[in-house]
């Protein structure tokens, strides 16, 4: 089983639409969860961090269920440079620092 | 300006031959990672080092080899053990690794290819 788990999409939506993405991650010790962006071809870059109580980044809102183990980002009023893919990533594991990275979900905003 | 930087950008590999990866950081971070990425798929790890002249084997580290002789340096090797190194590789650096400080900031990555 995958330390985290995503759908790949991709996802096609048009500017302005709200769109949400879930990831579930395996190991129920894991004590920070992220959120990065990658285009195409560039490397990950941080879009927010994920805290228990869900916190809100403008148009993104991240949120953390640990009873079900999943996390969710939310886009709203997309804009053409969300387009990217958004990988999910957690802790976990007995090592301190080592992140596990979901494959990530595709999105492409249309105008 | 602080950062992570990658040379080279594009490499290519003959086949035998052992080619060197560059990582360097000066953003003070201990910690210090080394991923690879194929098409479609997510990052692995291959070697991480959370301090000088440590370090251990990821995921996927056969093939490779590291060393960790500066704070601020953290060079891959792929060596020709390795049989299928065509990939994106990605360094990345944190704080002392624990909780809060697991952030990991990435350099702009090498594009390695077999010829």
């Amino acid at each position: 089983r995958k330390e985290v788990e995503q759908d790949p999409g991709p996802f096609n939506v048009p500017e302005g639409a709200t769109v949400a993405f879930n990831c579930t991650y395996s190991n129920s010790a894991s004590q920070s969860f992220f959120w990065y962006r990658q285009d195409c071809r560039k490397e990950p870059k941080l879009l927010m961090s994920v805290y228990s109580s869900g916190n809100e980044d403008g148009r993104f809102t991240a949120q953390l269920n640990r009873a079900s183990q999943y996390i969710s980002l939310l886009i709203r009023d997309s804009k053409l440079s969300d387009s990217a893919t958004y990988l999910c990533v957690v802790t976990g594991g007995s090592t301190l620092g080592r992140l596990y990275f979901g494959r990530g979900t595709q999105l492409t905003v249309w105008p | 300006d602080g950062g992570i930087t990658q040379s080279p950008k594009y490499l290519f590999r003959k086949e035998g031959q052992n080619v060197t990866l560059s990582c360097e950081q000066n953003l003070n971070h201990d910690a210090m990672y080394w991923y690879r990425q194929d098409p479609g798929q997510g990052l692995r790890l291959i070697y991480y080092s959370q301090i000088v002249n440590d370090f251990q084997k990821g995921d996927i580290a056969e093939g490779y080899s590291v060393s960790r002789e500066k704070k601020e340096s953290f060079p891959l090797t792929v060596t020709s053990a390795q049989k299928n190194p065509t990939a994106f590789y990605l360094c990345a650096s944190s704080e002392l690794a624990g909780r809060g400080r697991e952030t990991q900031y990435f350099g702009p990555g090498t594009r390695l290819l077999v010829l």
